[in-house]
């Protein structure tokens, strides 16, 4: 399967701790985008990557979490310092802009529980 | 303020038939906007993708509508099946930026 793929699924913190998640984009794809969903609410954008360089940041992403994608390729959310709100489900998107209506591509996500 | 509303906020149907979810938005400068399906548990899936010139486009039982005049989507589900059973969340792209603007969905149960 070439599809976006996410690591881990789920993800099980005390508040206070760092987590990290990976987002392995499909393979062709410059363009890789981080967004997080909570319970009966549409995906929000966080921050949104053009090969290896971070582009365009939310307001949302505050100075706890941070992106990477060092090599251009698979991407890493990390969250520090977690809080009960950060519980949430954080989807990757990736897509080609060479793609007619630059079409996104979402990963399964991964779904972070903060106790 | 960019913002897309879909109705109704949720929605149960029986096996066989048909329904419609809408979907308004006040974005600008409009791109594009797209239908997704969300199983839950699971990443959005696309339906469907409309520019501003397209009126009607279909995806085998889903039939997706836009006027751009009034700013306003739908999506129709034709002879439904329990794996319709999902939420259906309409977005638009607004042209110049990398992202998406999600209204919160529309939670459909299809039941035997």
């Amino acid at each position: 399967d070439t599809g976006v793929s996410q690591n881990p699924r789920h993800k099980i913190t005390k508040r206070g701790q760092n987590v990290t998640f990976r987002c392995d984009p499909i393979s062709e794809h410059n363009r890789l985008y981080w967004y997080r969903q909570t319970l009966g609410q549409g995906p929000e954008f966080l921050t949104y990557f053009q090969n290896e360089a971070q582009l365009e940041k939310s307001r949302l992403l505050s100075d706890r979490f941070s992106a990477e994608r060092p090599k251009g390729s698979f991407s890493t959310l990390e969250i520090q310092r977690t809080e009960q709100g950060d519980s949430a489900m954080y989807l990757c998107a990736s897509s080609d802009r060479d793609r007619t209506l630059n079409e996104q591509f979402f990963g399964p996500g991964t779904r972070l529980t903060v106790l | 303020k960019n913002q897309v509303e879909q109705s109704p906020q949720s929605l149960i149907i029986l096996e066989g038939k048909n329904c419609t979810l809408q979907c308004n938005y006040t974005v600008s400068p409009f791109s594009n906007l797209r239908w997704y399906k969300q199983d839950t548990g699971r990443g959005p899936v696309s339906l469907t993708i409309m520019t501003f010139s397209e009126n009607t486009k279909s995806n085998g039982r889903y039939t997706a509508t836009l006027d751009a005049d009034t700013k306003q989507s739908s999506l129709h589900i034709t002879a439904s099946q329990l794996s319709d059973s999902a939420s259906y969340i309409c977005v638009v792209r607004s042209g110049g930026y990398n992202k998406l603007i999600f209204g919160a969905g529309t939670r459909l149960a299809v039941h035997p």
